[in-house]
This record gives C-alpha cells, sequence and structure tokens, in this order.
C-alpha cells in the first residue's frame, strides 16, 4: 500500500542531545514537508523540499535541518539549538512542487525531551 | 498575509446531533485553495476535502458537507447525524497558488454516546 511512514513513534531524548526523525513516502511524490504541532494550536512549518537535494526554511526552521538525498525519504534533525523541542512532529507529502496539491500525512512523532 | 481562523476551541455534541465547524479564513490572493483535514486521537492527519476559490458550490459527501461563501471569507463544515467516531480535532488549512498551506488552530469535536 502506498502511504507515508514516519518512525519512532515515540522519541525521548536528553538535553543537548541532536535527534534525528525518520519521514518515507513511496507515493512517487516530489514535495515533501515537516510541520510541528504542540498542544492546542495548528500546524507549523519547519521545512519543505520541492525537489531531490533541495529544501527551503519554513516558518520555524531554527534549531532543525534536514536533507533529501532520495525522492522517497525527508529525514528531519532536531538539534541541541532547539530551546524546546518537546512537540508532535508531522511530515506530509505532495505529488507536486509549486502548486496546491493536497498534502497528505504521516502518523507522526512525537518527541519528548527529558 | 494569510490567516485561518477557527473560533471554536472546542465543540462537544450528543450523539446523532448536527454540529458545524467554522473557518473563517484572510487572503488577497484572487486563487486559493481551501483544505478540511480530520486529526483522531491517532494523530494522523486526514485529508477530508479541497476546494479552490472559483467553485463556490456545496459540497456533500455522506454526512459531511462543506459551505464555502466568498463573501464572508468563510468554509464550514457540517456533521450530519454526528458519530462518537466523529471525535477528533478538525483543521482547516488555507493555501494561496504555489504557496504553502497556513493552518487554522483547530477545532476540538467531543460526540459524546
Amino acid at each position: 500500500d502506498g502511504g507515508i511512514t514516519q518512525s519512532p513513534k515515540y522519541l525521548f531524548r536528553k538535553e543537548g542531545q541532536n535527534v534525528t526523525l525518520s519521514c518515507e513516502q513511496n507515493l512517487n511524490h516530489d514535495a515533501m514537508y515537516w510541520y510541528r504541532q504542540d498542544p492546542g494550536q495548528g500546524l507549523r512549518l519547519i521545512y519543505y523540499s520541492q525537489i531531490v537535494n533541495d529544501f527551503q526554511k519554513g516558518d520555524i526552521a531554527e534549531g532543525y535541518s534536514v536533507s533529501r538525498e532520495k525522492k522517497e525519504s525527508f529525514p528531519l534533525t532536531v538539534t541541541s539549538a532547539q530551546k524546546n523541542p518537546t512537540a508532535f512532529y508531522l511530515c506530509a507529502s505532495s505529488i507536486r512542487s509549486g502548486s496546491t496539491d493536497t498534502q497528505y500525512f504521516g502518523p507522526g512523532t512525537r518527541l519528548t525531551v527529558l | 498575509a494569510q490567516k485561518v481562523t477557527q473560533a471554536q476551541t472546542e465543540i462537544s455534541v450528543v450523539e446523532k446531533e448536527d454540529v458545524t465547524l467554522d473557518c473563517v479564513y484572510e487572503t488577497r490572493d484572487t486563487t486559493y485553495y481551501l483544505f478540511w483535514y480530520k486529526q483522531p486521537p491517532s494523530g494522523e492527519l486526514v485529508f477530508l476535502i479541497r476546494r479552490n476559490s472559483f467553485d463556490e458550490q456545496n459540497e456533500i459527501s455522506g454526512r459531511y458537507s462543506w459551505n464555502f461563501q466568498k463573501s464572508t471569507s468563510s468554509f464550514n463544515f457540517t456533521i450530519t447525524a454526528s458519530q462518537v467516531v466523529d471525535s477528533a480535532v478538525y483543521f482547516c488549512a488555507l493555501s494561496g497558488y504555489g504557496q504553502n498551506f497556513v493552518f487554522g488552530p483547530g477545532t476540538r469535536l467531543s460526540v459524546l454516546p
């Protein structure tokens, strides 16, 4: 079945550690996105990628980094520079770049900093 | 700047009641797209509907219906005969052509048996 997978579902990290969240899609979508969701709030865009080997900062990119070496994969690294990383992270993809195609979402990763 | 407002933070209804979730948007674009997503307790956002700014026809899909009114910049979502499985957080989103999505803060719907 086609879809978006994120792993792990739950992640715990100590302060000062970097951690990488995985996002894989087999929908053959060009564009991929990372969002952060805090309790009672909407989604905020961290980074997005319209094509392999290219990505752009979203609204809250500070303290995060990404790579897009393969079309199917768009991992997100939460660095120690991120002041308040505890949140729910959602990955999404859409068919084309530069358009407003529907975004489809993965199941999310809940990150907790201890 | 684009903005989406969902004034209802939480709504509780009893099963079989009808419920309407409000969405008001702001944009200066003439071409834009509106979306509704459902986020059940599992966390994944599920796509419900996409509507472009040139299509003001209301849409019905089973117990779901959407009322798009450009005159009031609203794109409201109604669930008829609500069920417990409808309990979720619902997000309205806006995207100008070629632009990133802007999400509203969401409305938490609780359907009580």
